[in-house]
């Protein structure tokens, strides 16, 4: 089944500790892209990255890193969390051709007390 | 950074009746506009690409119709059903050398029995 997986689907963490958020897709695709969704606010992009070893800021990079040392695999790292991360995060893939869809991942729920 | 806003916020039909959502965007710059259907507990669900000035497409009882000059999408629902209730979102894909994705806030409808 083509789908995007995210680990994990929830998770409370304490300020300061060092979380990584994977996540993975079977449908052999080059764009990966990472959002966070808090209320009021529409999807917000974190990071994107259009092939291995290619990543670029979204709208809201501070506070996180990524890295695409595969093509399937497109982490999300946060070294120090704080309060403010405290979000849903979805992880999202698509293909390079400008009618391909993107596909969602199931969420993250953050909290970070 | 691209402003996508989406109206209404939220909408209440009754079953049967036909709606329609408006999501604008700048025209400047423009690749591509995304449309969504977003279940609560679930993630966002994929149903348009549309990326030519004109175009229409159609999924069943949803169709989607772009202008890319003056900067709008309509998404209509023909014959609404309770099943329809979601949150519908638009994302605005602009090219500068990026491949960035800005997201309106959605609109919220509840189709009633």
């Amino acid at each position: 089944e083509a789908q995007v997986t995210q680990n994990p689907r929830y998770l409370i963490t304490v300020t300061g500790k060092k979380l990584t958020v994977t996540c993975s897709q079977n449908m052999n695709h080059e764009y990966m892209s990472w959002y966070r969704q808090d209320p009021g606010l529409g999807l917000r992009q974190i990071y994107y990255s259009m092939n291995v070893e290619v990543t670029d800021k979204g709208d809201v990079p501070e506070g996180y890193k990524v890295s695409r040392k595969e093509k399937r695999n497109f982490p999300l790292i946060l070294e120090s969390p704080s309060p403010n991360q405290t979000s849903l995060y979805f992880c999202a893939s698509r293909g390079l051709e400008v009618h391909n869809e993107q596909f969602f991942g199931p969420g993250t729920r953050l909290t970070v007390l | 950074i691209l402003n996508v806003e989406q109206s209404p916020q939220s909408l209440h039909v009754q079953e049967g009746d036909s709606t329609n959502f408006t999501c604008s965007f700048p025209s400047s710059n423009f690749y591509a506009l995304h449309w969504y259907r977003w279940e609560t507990a679930k993630s966002p669900e994929a149903l348009f690409v549309m990326t030519l000035n004109g175009d229409e497409k159609k999924k069943g009882r949803i169709s989607a119709t772009l202008n890319t000059k003056e900067g709008y999408s309509y998404l209509y629902i023909k014959g609404s059903q309770p099943e329809d209730s979601a949150t519908y979102l638009c994302a605005s894909g602009a090219t500068s050398g990026t491949y960035k994705y800005i997201f309106g806030t959605g609109t919220r409808l509840k189709v009633l029995a």
